[in-house]
């Protein structure tokens, strides 16, 4: 099993949708959880970071049930530019080691 | 503006040959940064971290008399893929964390090598 797991997508959705997207993970020591975001060809860049149970920025909110071992991200009212892959990522080894997911391709369209 | 940056871009070489890319961390010190390699359509994985002042450490599988990492400062980690083949080509990016609990991870802007 995969420390750090997600559904690969895509995930279409029309504009203005909501969608949501689970991530499960193995080590019940991982610390800490980061939600990054991919484009296509370039380097992952940070979304959210996830610490205790929840964060929430604008229409981006994510949550951590540390008793279901999941995380979940929660985009509201899709933007065109939200297209892009999400990766969950798990920081683990006394805080020294990032665990990435295989990442949700997110496709939002008109 | 960038915290880590990556160079080159983007690089083509020919197989036998040796190519190296450097990572900085801008406006910090770091004594660890990390190398990733990502193929198309799958996720990033930890080639070996780059211990300031000392020996990588490199995952399962990864050579490392292949993949040379010098982390030769506290700002400038190197890694040389020596005699490249085409089936070493692939997106490389290094990333590197500041000092302190959970803070997040910033990447350079990687590397695509194409070995022809």
């Amino acid at each position: 099993r995969k420390e750090v797991e997600q559904d690969p997508g895509p995930f279409n959705v029309p504009e203005g949708a909501t969608v949501a997207f689970n991530c499960t993970y193995s080590n019940s020591a991982s610390q800490s959880f980061f939600w990054y975001r991919q484009d296509c060809r370039k380097e992952p860049k940070l979304l959210m970071s996830v610490y205790s149970s929840g964060n929430e920025d604008g229409r981006f909110t994510a949550q951590l049930n540390r008793a279901s071992q999941y995380i979940s991200l929660l985009i509201r009212d899709s933007k065109l530019s939200d297209s892009a892959t999400y990766l969950c990522v798990g920081l683990t080894g006394g805080g020294n080691k990032l665990t990435f997911g295989t990442g949700t391709q997110l496709k939002v369209e008109l | 503006g960038a915290v880590v940056s990556q160079h080159p871009s983007r690089v083509i070489c020919k197989s036998g040959t040796s190519v190296k890319i450097e990572c900085r961390s801008l406006d910090f010190q770091a004594t660890t940064m990390f190398w990733y390699r990502q193929f198309p359509k799958q996720s990033l994985m930890l080639m070996a971290t780059s211990n300031e002042g000392s020996k990588a450490t490199y995952e399962q599988g990864v050579e490392k008399d292949k993949f040379l990492i010098n982390h030769a400062s506290l700002t400038l980690s190197t890694l040389t893929v020596t005699s490249a083949h085409p089936e070493d080509s692939s997106f490389y990016i290094c990333s590197a964390r500041r000092e302190g609990i959970n803070t997040e991870a910033f990447f350079g802007q990687g590397t695509r090598l194409t070995v022809v």
